[in-house]
């Protein structure tokens, strides 16, 4: 079955060191893949996507990901956050064969002062 | 360019009453999608519309719920009846083309609570 796993429930981090937050997917068919943010009472909205190409992908507010086909994972990355970047974060799965983007249980990342 | 717009916020309804929730996507998107969150999950993919017509309904209870886009544009969810694990969020999305590695835009969701 297909599926998608967010390693850590809750990422507790201090201002200005890095971070990373951990997406791993089962796949016997080629995928996209996306990281979602969702800050606090607002909707999702895309932090980046990896379609195909350069396998390190930059998005916005500094972040990036890493897709690995082999490790089957695309791990989101940041060098430095900041107290504005507590959120929830979502790794999600388009898988090609039937169309069907599938959601990890969220990471909420926690940045303290 | 205004968002997706979704009505009403929030919702408090008992078991067994019906409730309807409404999304209207960003101008010109021909892909429209609901996803049910539930507390502490993942959004799961309710259905998805490609103009007025259903890709994807393989997720929808379809013995309570039920979804329509009329004229491809605005999109209505309803429950009927609702059960106490119906509460969640709902969010609506839509996107520009009809490809899945198009960028999905959410609109900030309802959410509703089944007593």
């Amino acid at each position: 079955a297909q599926s998608v796993t967010q390693l850590d429930s809750q990422v507790p981090v201090f201002e200005e060191a890095p971070v990373e937050l951990r997406c791993n997917y089962s796949s016997s068919v080629s995928v996209y893949l996306f990281w979602y943010v969702q800050y606090p009472n607002q909707g999702l909205q895309l932090l980046l996507k990896y379609l195909s190409g350069s396998t390190l992908v930059k998005g916005i507010n500094g972040f990036e990901a890493e897709f690995n086909k082999s490790q089957t994972s695309f791990h989101l990355r940041k060098p430095s956050v900041h107290i504005s970047d507590t959120a929830e974060y979502f790794c999600a799965v388009t898988y090609t064969g039937g169309f069907k983007t599938i959601f990890g249980a969220g990471t909420r990342l926690f940045v303290k002062a | 360019e205004a968002g997706v717009a979704q009505s009403p916020r929030y919702k408090i309804i008992e078991k067994r009453q019906s409730v309807a929730f409404w999304c209207n996507p960003i101008s010109g998107h021909a892909t429209l999608y609901w996803y049910q969150q539930i507390l502490g999950q993942g959004p799961k993919l309710l259905i998805q519309f490609q103009n007025n017509g259903v890709v994807d309904d393989s997720q929808l209870p379809k013995d309570r719920f039920s979804a329509e886009r009329l004229k491809g544009v605005d999109s209505t969810l309803k429950i009927q009846p609702a059960k106490l694990e119906d509460s969640a969020v709902y969010l609506c999305a839509s996107s520009l083309r009809v490809g899945v590695e198009d960028t999905q835009y959410f609109g900030p969701g309802t959410r509703l609570t089944v007593l």
